[in-house]
């Protein structure tokens, strides 16, 4: 089974520009989450959809991020304008259903703002 | 709120020692318990969970994890340590309660397995 796709693979960007990051969800599954991991920390949720709607994004900056997840399959976070402090590893996970007990993680994009 | 606790940042055994890296955590209600493990530029790998039944869940590369309901934790282990388990290790947890479902993870401790 393919896994969950996440491109580009590292990005540098100077502050105030914008950048965006693409996911690809295992095939079927209805639920995609993003996370950001800042060095040090462990990932911290931004926003959880199932399908297209969105169930939990309490803690995504909307003044500057913004995700959607077109047709339910794919997935775009972006970040617009960037800050020094949203350097970070930005992970995108997917589960099959609601259980909340199968997620596979991708291999996340790391972003430096400079 | 959940939240995880790893209380060592790093660990540090020798190749064929146990080894144990520890995890408290707090939630409303029944957890879910997950361990991850990363790589240096790598994703989160899956390693073990626990959602019910035996207190004693075993996982992939030979760990094993216990979850112990009156101390709150879900300790990670392995009897015998390899050098290529040195990596960087996430416990983390879902509550059953509340809305969506979403992983709340600890801070991570770093394992380090020398020669």
């Amino acid at each position: 089974e393919a896994g969950v796709a996440q491109s580009p693979r590292y990005k540098i960007i100077e502050k105030r520009q914008s950048v965006a990051f693409w996911c690809n969800p295992i095939s079927g599954h209805a639920t995609l989450y993003w996370y950001q991991q800042i060095l040090g920390q462990g990932p911290k949720l931004l926003i959880q959809f199932q399908n297209n709607g969105v169930v939990d994004d309490s803690q995504l900056p909307k003044d500057r991020f913004s995700a959607e997840r077109l047709k339910g399959v794919d997935s775009t976070l972006k970040i617009q304008p960037a800050k020094l402090e949203d350097s970070a590893v930005y992970l995108c996970a997917s589960s099959l259903g609601t259980g909340g007990y199968d997620y596979t993680f991708g291999s996340g994009t790391r972003l430096t703002v400079v | 709120a959940q939240s995880v606790a790893q209380p060592e940042d790093q660990v540090n055994v020798a190749e064929g020692n146990p080894l144990t890296v520890k995890c408290t955590y707090s939630v409303s209600g029944n957890p879910y318990l997950f361990w991850y493990v990363q790589y240096p530029n790598r994703g989160l790998q899956f390693l073990l969970k626990y959602i019910t039944g035996d207190n004693l869940v075993k996982g992939s590369y030979g760990f094993e994890a216990e979850f112990n309901k009156s101390q709150t934790s879900f300790h990670l282990k392995k009897p015998s340590a390899l050098v290529s388990d040195s990596a960087l290790y996430f416990c983390a947890v879902r509550g059953l309660t509340g809305g969506g479902n979403k992983l709340t993870f600890g801070t991570g401790t770093q394992l380090k397995v020398e020669l």
